[in-house]
């Protein structure tokens, strides 16, 4: 069935550190893919998405680019700040249901 | 983006004790789901529905029911709750949108409600 596999966590990264969470998708398809955030005590909120091969998604310094030959879709953000703190969920899908990966906690320390 | 509530934010109830949690949306989409979400994190689907009248299980199985009767409220009941019940529960809304041959279906997320059963 179609899955995302990304990077396990936790991260660990330093305040302006550079991130990368990987994600990879299997589909029969072309789904769309998605970067959800959530924080503590919160529901996921949508953080950016792409809806075919080469797109780039964008949002709030975030960035991920929909790679058809690899099958990818890793996020990124080129100078992380504490706020950035939370637990990221890359996500598949088409007409019918989102798959989710399991998720990866970022924790940004001063 | 969408706007969709669910109450209460945190349960904490007894041992056989009927429950039902809320999920209303003010978007008019036409698709909801229910997410259980495990203290590892992942979310696993319970529940969905892609309109009135319409409700299907989801692919962890789940001891709750649903009902959509109307396209704005999506409850969730527990009819004797139990310990393993304890958990983060997520209702999500999604609208069908084409882009040409591409069908995409962006789901926005309420806050979650924790439940804990003693």
């Amino acid at each position: 069935g179609d899955s995302v596999t990304q990077m396990e966590g936790p991260v660990t990264l330093s305040e302006e550190a550079f991130l990368t969470i990987n994600c990879t998708y299997t589909a029969t398809g072309y789904p769309s893919l998605f970067w959800y955030v959530q924080y503590p005590g919160e529901g996921l909120q949508l953080l950016l998405k792409a809806t075919k091969a080469d797109d780039k998604g964008s949002n709030k310094g975030f960035e991920a680019t929909y790679r058809k030959e690899t099958t990818s879709f890793h996020l990124e953000k080129g100078s992380v700040q504490v706020s950035d703190s939370a637990v990221y969920f890359c996500a598949g899908g088409g007409a019918n249901n989102l798959f989710f990966g399991t998720g990866t906690r970022l924790t940004v320390i001063p | 983006e969408a706007d969709i509530y669910q109450t209460p934010r945190y349960l904490v109830i007894g041992t056989g004790k009927k429950i039902t949690l809320e999920c209303s949306q003010t978007m008019g989409h036409d698709k909801m789901y229910w997410y259980q979400q495990d203290p590892g994190m992942e979310l696993h689907l319970i529940h969905y529905s892609y309109g009135v009248n319409s409700t299907e299980k989801g692919d962890l199985s789940s001891e709750s029911t649903v009902s959509r009767i109307r396209t704005e409220h999506f409850p969730l009941t527990l009819e004797s709750a139990r310990p393993s019940h304890t958990s983060q529960y997520l209702c999500a809304s999604s609208e069908s949108r084409q882009m040409g041959r591409i069908s995409t279906d962006t789901q926005y997320f309420g806050p979650g409600t924790r439940l804990t059963v003693l």
